[in-house]
């Protein structure tokens, strides 16, 4: 099916665990874009990529690990995954063009637990 | 000082009533501007997007006022489906850089 898909939906993991969301895109578009939402604070950038092999850091990059080897994929890897970084995360895309088209479209979202 | 703020809700109306939300917003320099809509434990949508002269969707109005760095979405007629949380979006200048605000909860009542 066309869209943006996130796998996995829920994940509980341990403190010191490395962790792997996935994002997926079936429109093309360059833009991609990690999001992290908590109560209090609203959605934050994590980490955006123009196109492939092409990321930069957003907001609130520590922790954080992201790689773009195909425009359709743009994984988000926690490297050694600690309590607050418990949270709902959210991929998203763009096609990128400002002034014309700068609708972002979100995936379901992975609610991460780390205990 | 955060970079976009709005009302800190949540709004409790009742059907039919008109509701208006508020967004200021602290860099001169944003380029597009949103209302994105979030329902619970879901992905947020975009709405609609917000122009300089203002604009409509249905009972959806939308204003932007640059000299004050402020935006306002007007939901007319409110519906039990309009309950959500509004996301206000300020994109700041050519590149992706969207900074979304905690967003305001609407509670539409019977």
């Amino acid at each position: 099916d066309a869209g943006i898909t996130q796998s996995p939906r829920y994940k509980i993991t341990e403190t010191g665990r490395q962790v792997t969301l996935m994002c997926h895109q079936t429109w093309s578009h360059s833009y991609m874009f990690w999001y992290r939402q908590d109560l209090g604070h609203g959605l934050r950038l994590i980490y955006y990529s123009a196109a492939a092999d092409i990321t930069d850091k957003g907001e609130v990059p520590d922790g954080y690990v992201v790689s773009r080897s195909k425009t359709e994929n743009f994984p988000l890897t926690l490297e050694s995954a600690t309590r607050s970084q418990t949270s709902v995360y959210f991929c998203a895309s763009s096609e990128g063009l400002v002034l014309v088209n700068n609708e972002q479209f979100f995936g379901p979202g992975t609610r991460l637990t780390v205990l | 000082r955060k970079e976009v703020e709005q009302d800190p809700g949540p709004f409790n109306v009742p059907e039919g009533a008109t509701v208006a939300f508020n967004c200021t917003y602290s860099n001169s320099a944003s380029q597009s501007f949103f209302w994105y809509r979030q329902d619970c434990r879901k992905e947020p949508k975009l709405l609609m997007s917000v122009y300089s002269s203002g604009n409509e969707d249905g009972r959806f109005t939308a204003q932007l006022n640059r000299a004050s760095q402020y935006i306002s979405l007007l939901i007319r007629d409110s519906k039990l489906s309009d309950s959500a949380t509004y996301l206000c979006v300020v994109l700041y200048g050519y590149g992706q850089n969207f900074v979304f605000g905690p967003g305001t909860r609407l509670s539409v009542l019977p």
